[in-house]
């Protein structure tokens, strides 16, 4: 089956150490997200691609880090810079938002300790 | 993005229809309504969106006002699983058709039997 897989699903990190949460799809989108999500609160934007080898900002990308060497992959790294980094980190993907909505995966929760 | 308002939380029989409302009255023309929702702990899930034109599918139904400024989430059959957090989104397109979504925090709907 299609889909986007996220791993791991719960993430332990020391303060200060960077960490790489993956995000890997198989349904042949071209546009990939990253988002956050605080306790009681929506998602918020961090990252997004449109297309291979390229990224913009979103809303809270500062401490944040992507990159986007192949359609299938869109993995972020939450640096030390980052001041509150525990949350639940989602990815999405989709191919033509005016057609089809967000596939999410589901979800990977990084607690910095 | 048009900002959109909806109620905190709401409550549904099960087997009754869930009539969850969204504000939205800042929407421009080309600015799409999408409704998602998110069990806890999960990615959210997709469930329909619309331009203008009501719309249907094995879900939902989704009903715009005339003037767009307002726009119902319909489940027509509530089961206890679709307790969720519902979000109402409205977005632009812009230049492609990828966009963003920018998520709220949406209205708790809890289904009771």
């Amino acid at each position: 089956d299609g889909g986007i897989t996220q791993s791991p699903k719960y993430l332990f990190r020391k303060e200060g150490q960077n960490v790489t949460l993956s995000c890997e799809q198989n349904l042949n989108h071209d546009a990939m997200y990253w988002y956050r999500q605080d306790p009681g609160q929506g998602l918020r934007l961090i990252y997004y691609s449109q297309i291979v080898n390229d990224f913009q900002k979103g809303d809270i990308a500062e401490g944040y880090s992507v990159s986007r060497e192949k359609k299938e992959s869109f993995p972020l790294t939450v640096t030390s810079a980052q001041k509150n980094p525990t949350a639940f980190y989602l990815c999405a993907s989709t191919q033509e938002l005016r057609d089809y909505g967000y596939t999410f995966g589901s979800g990977t929760r990084l607690t910095v300790v | 993005d048009a900002k959109t308002t909806q109620p905190t939380s709401m409550d549904c029989a099960e087997g009754r229809a869930a009539n969850l409302p969204c504000n939205h009255s800042t929407i421009s023309g080309n600015e799409y309504v999408y409704w998602y929702r998110q069990i806890h702990s999960q990615g959210p899930q997709y469930i329909i969106h619309g331009l203008k034109n009501n719309e249907t599918n094995e879900m939902a139904s989704l009903i715009i006002t005339e003037d767009r400024k307002s726009s119902t989430l319909i489940l027509p059959h509530a089961t206890l699983r679709d307790t969720a957090v519902y979000y109402c989104i409205v977005s632009f397109l812009g230049g492609t058709s990828y966009g963003k979504l920018t998520f709220g925090q949406g209205t708790i709907l809890t289904v009771h039997p």
